[in-house]
């Protein structure tokens, strides 16, 4: 079935440092892959979409490739503030289907220290 | 305009009993779809709801359940709580269900079973 590995966390930045957040995926075809990021005591929000092998999903500063040839959507930001702090999810939904399923990573916990 | 509202954002049961959760969706959403998160399993999918037809649901057990009103409203419903229930229970609505439509989610129900 369906799955996404995101990278142990938590991860503790100091601001200003660069940011990667590890996202592999594994699905059948083309899946869209998505980044949603959860603030303390709030849902999830979207914060950066592709759909297709290539495609460079960007919002706020943070980018993400998808990489068909490695399955991967690694989360990037070239600054963090602290304003970051959240909890990030990698997720993918299938390519078929009549349905908007999201398969969701365990997500990983950013704190960013002034 | 407003947003997935969720009701209501706390509550506190004891094993046994049962609980309703509502979701309103964003006007003009025709899918809702409710997922369960915790701190060991993460963001699992538990159903969706489109035109009031069930599109597709999770691995959960029967006692969890749901329905779609005709002004696209959507109810769960957990029975004879258990324990392992406890979770924020989110709720995510979309234009339209399938692989293109983009969910948006409400800060979600938290319920604790005692």
């Amino acid at each position: 079935g369906n799955s996404v590995t995101q990278m142990e966390g938590p991860v503790t930045l100091s601001e200003e440092a660069f940011l990667t957040i590890n996202c592999t995926y594994t699905a059948t075809g083309y899946p869209s892959l998505f980044w949603y990021v959860q603030y303390p005591g709030e849902g999830l929000q979207l914060l950066l979409k592709a759909t297709k092998a290539d495609d460079k999903g960007s919002n706020k500063g943070f980018e993400a490739t998808y990489r068909k040839e490695t399955t991967s959507f690694h989360l990037e930001k070239g600054s963090v503030q602290v304003s970051d702090s959240a909890v990030y999810f990698c997720a993918l939904r299938a390519p078929r289907g009549a349905n908007s399923k999201l398969t969701f990573g365990k997500g990983i916990t950013l704190s960013v220290r002034p | 305009k407003a947003g997935v509202t969720q009701t209501p954002r706390y509550l506190i049961k004891t094993r046994g009993q049962q609980v309703t959760l509502s979701c309103s969706p964003i006007s003009g959403h025709r899918s809702v779809s409710w997922y369960q998160q915790t701190p060991g399993q993460g963001l699992q999918f538990l159903f969706e709801y489109f035109s009031e037809t069930q599109r597709n649901k999770g691995n959960f057990p029967g006692r969890f359940s749901g329905r779609q009103f005709s002004n696209s409203r959507s109810e769960m419903n957990v029975s004879t709580l258990e324990l392992g229930d406890s979770a924020l229970y989110l709720c995510a609505s979309s234009l339209a269900t399938g692989f293109n439509g983009e969910l948006f989610f409400g800060e979600g129900s938290r319920l604790t079973v005692l």
